[in-house]
């Protein structure tokens, strides 16, 4: 398996609702990571992971929480997002946070209303 | 923070040019990626240059890293419509406080290939 699977692939909520991102990984990487995509710009990364402990947080508003239960799995909580969060929301994983090369998924496509 | 510059924005071919698509970078590039990504899809990794001078080709694609590893390039023969998209260099770069490595972006530039 040499895929990152991200699941919703779309997404609709309402600046009220509470949703969840996941993103699963079984290459045996060690490392994760969550982007944001705004239309006609490139990812700016938002989280990473390494070895299940958040090790980068790039002073991301506190609606966003992530959680990494596991090696293979990283969630996204989403919670009072407001209408400027609609992006594309990108899962990447790498080997190691060192170089190895990243892979990324497909993306949730999330708009909030 | 590092900085990558990316040339040109956007790209109009006919079929069957070649072109070349630059990434210039403000620091020393330890790793330098290129991806390509379809409007609103993920991005698939294409090519990873870490030595300077390293070059490396898939295909019809070439993606060369200077000496001095400030500069990168890639280029495109005879071009197709399936090369058309979004091309994004990005660098690892080690987070604040020497924590682990993340993975900045150019801005991209749009090929268009007409047939």
């Amino acid at each position: 398996d040499t895929e990152v699977t991200q699941t919703p692939k779309h997404l609709v909520m309402g600046m009220t609702n509470k949703k969840s991102l996941k993103c699963e990984q079984h290459m045996g990487h060690r490392a994760m990571y969550w982007y944001k995509q705004k239309a006609k710009k490139p990812p700016e990364l938002m989280f990473v992971y390494s070895y299940e402990k958040l090790s980068i947080n790039e002073s991301v508003p506190s609606r966003f929480s992530p959680e990494c239960p596991n090696s293979s799995l990283l969630n996204l909580h989403l919670h009072a997002l407001q209408p400027e969060d609609s992006a594309l929301y990108l899962c990447a994983s790498s080997l190691a946070s060192d170089h190895y090369g990243y892979t990324f998924g497909s993306g949730t496509r999330l708009t909030v209303v | 923070s590092q900085e990558l510059e990316q040339s040109p924005q956007s790209l109009i071919v006919q079929e069957g040019k070649n072109l070349t698509i630059n990434c210039t970078s403000s620091k020393t590039l330890y790793g330098l990626y290129w991806y390509k990504q379809k409007y609103g899809e993920g991005l698939i990794f294409l090519m990873m240059l870490q030595k300077g001078g390293e070059e490396k080709s898939h295909e019809k694609i070439t993606a060369k890293l200077d000496e001095k590893k400030q500069q990168s390039s890639l280029h495109i023969t005879a071009s197709q419509p399936s090369h058309a998209g979004i091309y994004l260099c990005g660098a690892d770069e080690r987070g604040s406080g020497g924590s682990n490595y993340k993975l900045t972006f150019g801005k991209g530039t749009l090929l268009t290939v007409n047939p």
